[in-house]
């Protein structure tokens, strides 16, 4: 089946730090893949739509400038947390879609960033 | 926006129990989708419905579109303790911008051995 890979897993790093976030579908091409954030015990709230050699759609509140997101491939997207402060601790999981309309999103297995 | 209202939030059944939880929407979906998700990992896709009145099954688990396309449920059969973890249902219509999908707050599932 679909496999999306999602590195790294677990992040701890001084407020100021930037951290990368990749994404990466394994056996299939993702021209869509979508950026998530959750927060203990609720759902997944959307931050952003990544489309391969386009700009990212950011979700309504997400700072863009904050958040940054680059598609350069069929297969890879990263999530850029430009100067992370502990209000961006939280989980983030990537998801990402194959071509076709009947096609399913699939998840990576998420990163746990925290900021010290 | 579209807007899913996922149903139960939480349930505490014992093992062997059956389990069932739904979806509703005010928006007709084109596209049903059940998810779970375990502590720390990411949802993982178990049951994908594409036509109206579709029932599929997937081992204990089985999920219906419902018939009026703004509805689903998912049923577990004799549960087990490793069914636990957090359920999610997702919507999707046809022409969404890149797919996206519309998701449920999730149902968490706790089964007592």
């Amino acid at each position: 089946g679909a496999v999306v890979s999602q590195h790294p897993s677990r992040v701890i790093c001084k407020s100021g730090t930037s951290v990368k976030i990749e994404c990466r579908s394994l056996d299939f091409q993702a021209t869509t893949m979508f950026w998530y954030r959750q927060f203990p015990k609720q759902s997944l709230m959307l931050m952003a739509t990544s489309n391969e050699g386009s700009k990212a759609t950011y979700e309504q509140g997400v700072e863009k400038d904050k958040f940054l997101i680059n598609h350069a491939s069929l297969t890879l997207s990263t999530l850029t947390v430009t100067s992370a402060h502990p209000e961006d601790s939280s989980f983030y999981i990537c998801s990402a879609r194959d071509r076709g309309p009947h096609q399913p999103q699939h998840f990576g297995d998420g990163t746990r960033l925290s900021i010290l | 926006g579209q807007q899913l209202n996922q149903s139960p939030q939480s349930m505490f059944i014992q093992e062997g129990e059956d389990v069932s939880m739904n979806c509703t929407s005010s928006s007709i979906f084109n596209t049903w989708l059940w998810y779970k998700q375990d502590p720390g990992e990411g949802p993982v896709l178990l049951i994908a419905l594409y036509k109206a009145g579709e029932l599929t099954s997937n081992g204990r688990l089985t999920a219906q579109f419902g018939i009026t396309r703004k509805d689903s449920f998912l049923n577990i059969s004799a549960s087990i303790p490793s069914d636990v973890g957090i359920y999610f249902c997702a919507g999707r219509r046809l022409n969404t911008n890149a797919g996206k999908s519309t998701f449920g707050d999730g149902t968490t599932l706790t089964v007592k051995p």
